[in-house]
């Protein structure tokens, strides 16, 4: 079973618009989440992270939102931009170095000019 | 340049014909660590390496060897390729091992196919 899912295999939005990419986890003891972006023929980029202690956390147009409660995380993009367009990983891990790091099956956005 | 190379890009093999995946980062990073990605599953670890002569199995090690005699280098090996181990291989490195968030940097990829 997955412990990191990401239910929206593919997003289109128009350009200048809010991009929201979702990810949902089943794991409680996952401390750290972290969001990497990927390009065709390319290796994941990391792009932004929060640890469980916060709720959010903003990186200039990214913006990372954390509802422990709920197990959810959100990835906000605003203003969507064309070279946003990129496969994004969800990926979340425990509070010690031993612990994996498990990804999400990812979400492919499209930001439309 | 910081960065993690993979050699070779691209790789068209038959059942069986042992072949080897170069990793190699100058970043000084302790941790390296081999994915693959398969479409829906997202990225799965193989093998990781905590430090020199120190590897370890991920979520999905059967059919692969690893080894890391060397701190920079962390090559995957396919002893006897079968058609299910086609895939997309990723490798990363990080400066300590991937839990407490700490970002790992990935190689550009390697696309196998197992004929």
């Amino acid at each position: 079973d997955q412990q990191v899912k990401q239910n929206s295999p593919s997003l289109s939005v128009q350009e200048g618009r809010i991009s929201i990419l979702n990810c949902d986890y089943t794991n409680s003891m996952f401390d750290y989440f972290l969001w990497y972006k990927k390009y065709p023929a390319e290796g994941p980029t990391f792009l932004i992270s929060i640890s469980s202690i916060k709720d959010k956390n903003e990186d200039g147009r990214f913006t990372v939102f954390l509802n422990k409660s709920a197990k959810h995380l959100s990835l906000h993009i605003v203003p969507s931009q064309p070279g946003d367009s990129a496969v994004y990983f969800c990926a979340a891990s425990g509070e010690t170095s031993y612990d994996k790091v498990i990804f999400g099956p990812g979400t492919s956005l499209s930001v439309i000019p | 340049e910081a960065q993690v190379t993979q050699n070779p890009r691209y790789l068209i093999t038959v059942t069986g014909k042992k072949l080897t995946v170069t990793c190699s980062q100058n970043m000084n990073h302790e941790y390296m660590s081999w994915y693959r990605q398969d479409p829906g599953l997202g990225l799965r670890q193989i093998y990781y390496s905590m430090n020199v002569e120190v590897t370890d199995k991920g979520d999905v090690p059967e059919g692969y060897k690893v080894s890391r005699k060397e701190k920079r280098n962390f090559p995957l090996i396919l002893e006897s390729p079968s058609p299910n181990q086609t895939s997309l291989y990723f490798c990363a490195s990080s400066l300590v091992a991937g839990g407490t968030g700490e970002t790992q940097y990935f190689g550009p990829g390697t696309r196998l196919l197992v004929l």
